[in-house]
């Protein structure tokens, strides 16, 4: 199994600029959560889905969307990028009722310019 | 909401010293304390958890204690080895069937001299 996977790895946009973050898991679970980490700031929840079809907002969801038409994949959109986006992106994952575990993504740096 | 403090923000200890990080939780309610490791350009892996209904869990040289009447809980690591050098984050939720959003504490950086 490969996990959950993140793409791209680095990103750098320019201010208003639009792009989307890909995450896929091969787990089969069915909770995935996006989370943005900033320095000395911990991990906040921006958009989170229990299953395909359903999504929910986080704790700062603004300026983002995500889809849920697959378990297997959560998208995170970014449409008008501004530079408070500037951020590391984890996408995470766990199993439905066996453990609350959540596995990680590898990340994704972003910078808005 | 729930509102996790952790504290210090960082740890300096020398190998072989015991390194303990504490964090505060607000909701009375929140039952599952996980407990996460981060390594430089890593992505998070769960290290240990303990459920409100356990006082103090241990695996090898970490451990979790948890105090629900004060509302804190706390990591202890043991002989500390440089490969503990990371940040660590804990984090608090209610957890009722298959309901999971943990809120995390701002992570602490653990350094560990040789």
């Amino acid at each position: 199994n490969a996990g959950v996977t993140q793409t791209p790895k680095f990103r750098i946009l320019k201010i208003g600029q639009s792009m989307t973050l890909q995450c896929t898991q091969d787990m089969n679970h069915n909770y995935m959560y996006w989370y943005r980490q900033d320095p000395g700031m911990g991990l906040k929840l921006i958009y989170y889905s229990v299953g395909a079809g359903i999504t929910d907002k986080g704790e700062v969801p603004n300026g983002y969307n995500v889809s849920r038409s697959t378990t297997e994949d959560f998208p995170l959109r970014l449409e008008l990028a501004a530079p408070s986006q500037t951020s590391v992106y984890f996408c995470a994952s766990r199993p439905a009722f066996s453990s609350y575990e959540q596995y990680f993504g590898p990340g994704t740096r972003l910078t808005v310019t | 909401g729930e509102n996790v403090e952790q504290h210090p923000s960082t740890l300096s200890v020398q190998e072989g010293d015991s390194a303990v990080i504490k964090c505060t939780y607000s909701d009375s309610a929140s039952n599952y304390f996980p407990w996460y490791k981060q390594e430089l350009g890593k992505r998070p892996q769960l290290i240990i958890d303990i459920r409100s209904n356990v006082g103090e869990k241990k695996d090898q040289r970490i451990a979790v204690t948890l105090n629900k009447t004060a509302k804190h809980f706390s990591l202890h690591i043991t002989e500390t080895q440089p490969e503990d050098s990371a940040v660590y984050f804990c984090a608090a939720s209610i957890s009722s069937g298959g309901s999971y959003i943990p809120t995390f504490g701002r992570g602490t950086s653990l350094i560990v001299h040789p």
